[in-house]
């Protein structure tokens, strides 16, 4: 079975671009999450959607949106790029209820995303 | 608001030494606590977890338990292989939230023969 899937591998914006990234859970998988992972630090949550509804977002400016398909896929969109945004952008799915303790979340290999 | 503070790396070992990672965290309520491994160019896996204070999680001879009076959540391995370097993190979530993981900032491990 595919695990999640992220595309692109890599992207490299310029400042004030906006970007698109994709993300496919595991087949069966309802919940889908975001993360950014700055070099050297541990994923910082983004967001989560079930059933196609955002059910949590972190602390992230607005310029940050995403959305979720009748299919579960997944999309992140940042706006008007930083050179802070510069980061690896994970996407995870998880198998049983939004609150389910007890499926593990799944993680994609990531976007890395350069902006210059 | 809930954070999670890991012990800083590099941490360099020999084949079959003994390794602890810290790990200790701030929650409201009564989070889960999970470490993650990442290997270079890959995403995230779960590597263990513990629900519920006094858990012991384990896998792949890792073991972690869970200390609700220390708040401490600290890995540990008999015997490290080269197969073990990796960046491991340490995370958690709190009560109805279990999608939302906080993450320490990550322990490099790198083991030599």
């Amino acid at each position: 079975d595919a695990g999640v899937t992220q595309s692109p591998t890599h992207l490299i914006k310029t400042r004030g671009q906006q970007v698109t990234l994709r993300c496919s859970p595991i087949s069966g998988h309802k919940s889908v999450s975001w993360y950014q992972q700055v070099l050297g630090q541990g994923p910082q949550f983004i967001f989560q959607y079930y059933e196609k509804e955002e059910r949590g977002r972190g602390n992230f400016p607005d310029r940050f949106s995403a959305r979720q398909f009748p299919n579960y896929s997944s999309e992140l969109n940042v706006n008007a790029l930083l050179l802070g945004d510069s980061a690896l952008y994970l996407c995870a799915s998880r198998g049983q209820g939004h609150t389910s303790y007890n499926s593990p979340l799944h993680f994609g290999n990531g976007t890395r995303l350069t902006v210059t | 608001g809930d954070s999670v503070t890991q012990m800083e790396g590099p941490v360099t070992l020999s084949e079959e030494a003994f390794l602890t990672i810290n790990c200790t965290y701030t929650a409201t309520g009564y989070p889960s606590l999970f470490w993650y491994v990442q290997y270079p160019g890959e995403g995230l896996q779960l590597l263990l977890k513990a629900t519920k204070a006094d858990d012991k999680g384990s896998n792949k001879g890792f073991e972690a338990t869970y200390r609700k009076e220390t708040t401490s959540f600290h890995l540990e391995k008999g015997s490290v292989q080269v197969s073990d370097s990796a960046v491991y993190f340490c995370a958690l979530t709190s009560t109805g939230t279990a999608s939302k993981l906080t993450f320490g900032t990550g322990t490099r491990l790198q083991v030599t023969l």
